[in-house]
């Protein structure tokens, strides 16, 4: 079974540095999508950034960053130049390719930016 | 012009009740689904519904109840709900099941219901 695993409970970071947020894995697949997203305080799950496995090349949104390491199956996003409004919860998101759209996703880790 | 949007925000209600959240995509997307976020904030799938046809149901109490009157409506109905029901429950869809690359999930603003 696939699982989706994010070791840190709780980060926090500096206004204006920079923060790395773990995820790893476990899957048989060789193909499968990875995601990350965002739940500030309102609530509302927002995307931040997604990786094909297949691409070697890691994604990349403005101030958002992906560490894809497929062999490792690991998934880390970082963060930079860190905003008061990135503070929120992160979700890493595994979707695998063959079956109807089912995510799976890791417990979270709270991001609090220190002023 | 929210893509996603869920109503109620908030539902409190008795234990025992039956209650329904209603959810509207207006992205033409061809799938919809219900995921229930515990109070630990893990976020698990209840229901997916692709052309009104039910394709993933986890190990859900038949309590619960998807119901897609359109491709664009995927309401969740609760019969005699529990204690345990209380929770953050979020409406998403994708566009293409088929599409793999395209099956970004887009996410409604969650319905907090808390059972007394």
């Amino acid at each position: 079974a696939q699982t989706v695993t994010q070791s840190q409970p709780e980060m926090s970071v500096q206004e204006a540095e920079t923060v790395t947020l773990s995820c790893t894995y476990d899957t048989s697949e060789s193909d499968y999508y990875l995601f990350w997203y965002k739940q500030p305080p309102s609530r509302q799950m927002i995307l931040v950034i997604r990786q094909e496995a297949y691409k070697q090349q890691n994604a990349t949104e403005n101030r958002f960053s992906v560490n894809f390491q497929k062999a490792a199956k690991s998934f880390s996003l970082k963060i930079s130049d860190s905003q008061l409004g990135d503070a929120a919860m992160y979700f890493c998101a595994y979707l695998r390719d063959d079956t109807g759209n089912q995510f799976y996703f890791g417990t979270g880790t709270s991001l609090t930016v220190i002023p | 012009d929210t893509a996603v949007s869920q109503t109620p925000k908030y539902l409190v209600t008795q234990m025992g009740n039956d209650k329904s959240i209603k959810c509207e995509q207006n992205l033409g997307h061809d799938t919809m689904y219900w995921y229930k976020q515990d109070s630990k904030k893990f976020l698990k799938i209840m229901f997916s519904y692709n052309n009104k046809e039910l394709i993933i149901n986890e190990t859900v109490p038949n309590r619960f109840s998807p119901k897609s009157p359109d491709k664009a409506h995927l309401n969740l109905h609760i019969n005699s709900l529990e204690l345990g029901d209380s929770a953050v429950y979020f409406c998403a869809s994708s566009q293409d099941r088929e599409r793999r690359w395209k099956n970004i999930q887009y996410f409604g603003a969650g319905t907090r219901l808390s059972v007394l």
